[in-house]
């Protein structure tokens, strides 16, 4: 078993571009999870998917997100335009069933300048 | 009030000691526990799960949930210097979500 797989590992971009973040869940995982971790907020949940729906994005935190799913082993995070502040550490993680510990990815670190 | 709150540390405690690192959560109706070491730089890994009243042990590590108080702790006995990290609670209620508490950081000093 791979695991979670991120990519990239890292990214940095200029102010007004746009970023895509990759994940692959595990196999057989029904759940997929984005969060983002920074130092003054720890890790924040920013959407969630079940069976690839969206069931949850009110942790998304501006229009400026969007997230899709299109099939049960890909997922992506998509920021238009990215502004410094989202600069942070993106993390993927997913699960089998409602109410387990998740498995993590390694994460992608984006620094916008 | 936070729905998880941890103290942030660091926890600083000697080789061999038993690192005792603390949480609490704000439902009253959250079901399932989970305890994440975090080395710096490097994503969270899940340590613990556990979902009832009492002690969990698994290996060095100890569980403990108090559902009535509304805590949670983490036990580590002999610890060691890669021990080091950051630990994170995290705690379920009726959703599919995991709420995260901020982490504590743990020094295991030679």
């Amino acid at each position: 078993d791979a695991g979670v797989i991120q990519s990239p590992r890292h990214e940095v971009t200029e102010m007004g571009q746009e970023v895509t973040l990759r994940c692959k869940p595990i196999s057989g995982h029904d759940y997929l999870f984005w969060y983002r971790q920074t130092m003054m907020r720890g890790l924040e949940l920013l959407i969630y998917f079940n069976n690839n729906v969206p069931i949850d994005d009110s942790g998304m935190p501006e229009d400026r997100f969007s997230a899709k799913m299109p099939n049960a082993s890909f997922s992506t995070l998509k920021i238009q335009p990215s502004e410094p502040r989202d600069s942070a550490v993106y993390f993927c993680a997913s699960s089998f069933d409602r109410g387990t510990g998740y498995t993590f990815g390694s994460g992608t670190r984006l620094t916008v300048v | 009030q936070k729905e998880v709150e941890q103290n942030s540390g660091p926890l600083s405690v000697p080789e061999g000691a038993i690192a005792s690192l603390n949480c609490t959560y704000s439902d009253r109706g959250s079901q399932s526990f989970f305890w994440y070491r975090q080395y710096s730089g490097k994503s969270p890994e899940l340590i613990m799960s556990i979902y009832s009243n009492g002690d969990k042990e698994d290996g060095r590590f100890t569980a403990q949930l108090n559902k009535a108080s509304q805590y949670v702790s983490l036990l580590i006995r002999d610890s060691q210097p890669s021990d080091s990290a950051t630990y994170l609670c995290a705690v379920n209620k009726h959703t599919d979500k995991l709420i995260f508490g901020t982490g504590t950081r743990l020094q295991v000093f030679p």
